[in-house]
């Protein structure tokens, strides 16, 4: 049963252009979510995460929006630059247990 | 400050073997996370720690797993009669708390192979 959902497992994006990655999720429990950014080899690298009491946060050139009602979480890119090229990983808790559950990830790939 | 510390980095056995995966975290994080990462998947929990205790360990698999955290820092994760299906990267974080806004560090994780 996959409570967070990734259903792109990539995306090319030119360089300078808007990278848009979605996310859904099942669970009605979940009230906080956080996008991470995975390189070859490494951890996962915490980018931005956003409350469901809000609809959007943004950091720099991330943003990421909120719609409760839909269940569904966007991470938008702008503009998209080729250290950008990873994969990113939705996750999500709920307020009452500090684990994460986590997608399947997206595969990034800006290209100059 | 130096990042969460996973040793070994890679580690190679033999089905039926045991082993052990350890887990520097950031000094001052009182909040240990231990996860696995399949091929083609995300990171799936496995088992927390807030100080010494396992605050909530329901994704340890079956009871090969164990882990441990002694002295509220550094944990070891532990797996008996390992089997093949039991290759994947293992993954540890820490955070300073388990509120939500107490964002999760990870390490570069261990490399598990169980020929």
């Amino acid at each position: 049963d996959q409570q967070v959902k990734q259903n792109s497992p990539s995306l090319s994006v030119q360089e300078g252009r808007i990278s848009i990655l979605n996310c859904d999720y099942t669970n009605s429990m979940f009230d906080y979510f956080l996008w991470y950014k995975k390189y070859p080899a490494e951890g996962p690298t915490f980018l931005i995460s956003i409350s469901s009491i809000k609809d959007k946060n943004e950091d720099g050139r991330f943003t990421v929006f909120l719609n409760k009602s839909a269940k569904h979480l966007s991470l938008h890119i702008v503009p998209s630059q080729p250290g950008d090229s990873a994969v990113y990983f939705c996750a999500a808790r709920p307020g009452t247990a500090s684990k994460l559950t986590f997608g399947t990830g997206t595969r990034l790939q800006v290209t100059l | 400050g130096a990042g969460v510390s996973q040793t070994p980095s890679n580690k190679v056995t033999e089905k039926g073997k045991y082993v052990e995966l350890r887990c520097d975290p950031i000094s001052g994080h009182t909040a240990l996370y231990w996860y696995r990462q399949s091929l083609g998947q995300g990171p799936e929990f496995l088992i927390y720690f807030q100080g010494t205790g396992a605050a909530d360990d329901s994704g340890l698999p079956n009871d090969r797993f164990f882990a441990v955290r002694p002295e509220g820092s550094v944990s070891t994760l532990k797996i008996q009669r390992t089997e093949r299906g039991d290759s994947a990267v293992y993954l540890c974080a820490s955070s300073p708390g388990t509120e939500a806004k107490n964002i999760q560090y990870f390490g570069a994780g261990t490399r598990l192979s169980v020929l």
